[in-house]
């Protein structure tokens, strides 16, 4: 089955500064490429998602990159704020999440330092 | 929209009772994820369905586990016995189509 690894676990950056989580992938026939955010107590929201047949997506401050050759996929956070603290979880999909469930990374913990 | 809901929101039992937890998806959705999140294992996916019909239910951990659709707005995870390594946070995600799931709010299980 497929095994999702997410580094690093834990990540604290000045305020305004950017953010950088990196996950790797192990199944070839995964295409569909989601990121999470989870507030303390509440359930993980979409916050971008990316398919195999781009290489990056874009959404105001928020960015995701995917090589499928190397099958490694990241997240890229510009111009961090304090309400982006919260822990971010990568996961992959076969078939984009609808047919099969979504294999998680282990998350990562975003510490935004005023 | 409401959203997904889910009941309890918290839940204390002692080791060897009855647990259910229940889930109401977002209308519409014809797929039910049932996940379970841990520190040490963090979020796996435990069981799905598709139009009501169970799909995969590889990740449900014992026999003491069991989830059911009665109908497109409602299922239900029960854990029977409980043991305290059950002691979890259980999400239930739904989606329509293949596109982005959708989570709800989660049950915090505390098993004494």
């Amino acid at each position: 089955g497929e095994n999702v690894e997410q580094h690093p676990s834990t990540l604290s950056v000045q305020e305004g500064d950017s953010a950088v989580i990196k996950c790797t992938y192990s199944d070839s026939a995964s295409n569909y490429f989601p990121w999470y955010k989870q507030e303390l107590g509440k359930g993980p929201q979409l916050i971008i998602d990316i398919r195999s047949n781009v290489g990056e997506k874009k959404d105001q401050r928020i960015a995701v990159t995917l090589n499928k050759t190397a099958k490694h996929f990241s997240l890229h956070i510009t111009e961090t704020q304090p309400e982006d603290s919260a822990v971010y979880f990568c996961a992959a999909s076969r078939t984009g999440g609808g047919a099969d469930g979504l294999t998680f990374g282990k998350g990562t913990h975003l510490i935004i330092q005023p | 929209d409401a959203g997904v809901i889910q009941s309890p929101r918290h839940e204390v039992t002692e080791m060897g009772q009855e647990v259910t937890l229940r889930c109401k998806p977002i209308s519409g959705h014809n797929s039910l994820f049932w996940y379970r999140q841990t520190m040490m294992r963090g979020l796996e996916l435990l069981i799905y369905f598709n139009n009501n019909v169970p799909i995969d239910d590889s990740g449900m951990p014992e026999d003491r586990f069991s989830a059911k659709m009665p109908n497109a707005s409602f299922s239900t995870l029960k854990i029977q016995p409980s043991e305290p390594r059950d002691s979890a946070v259980y999400f239930c995600a739904s989606t329509l189509g293949g596109n982005t799931q959708y989570f709800g709010p989660g049950t915090r299980l505390t098993v004494l």
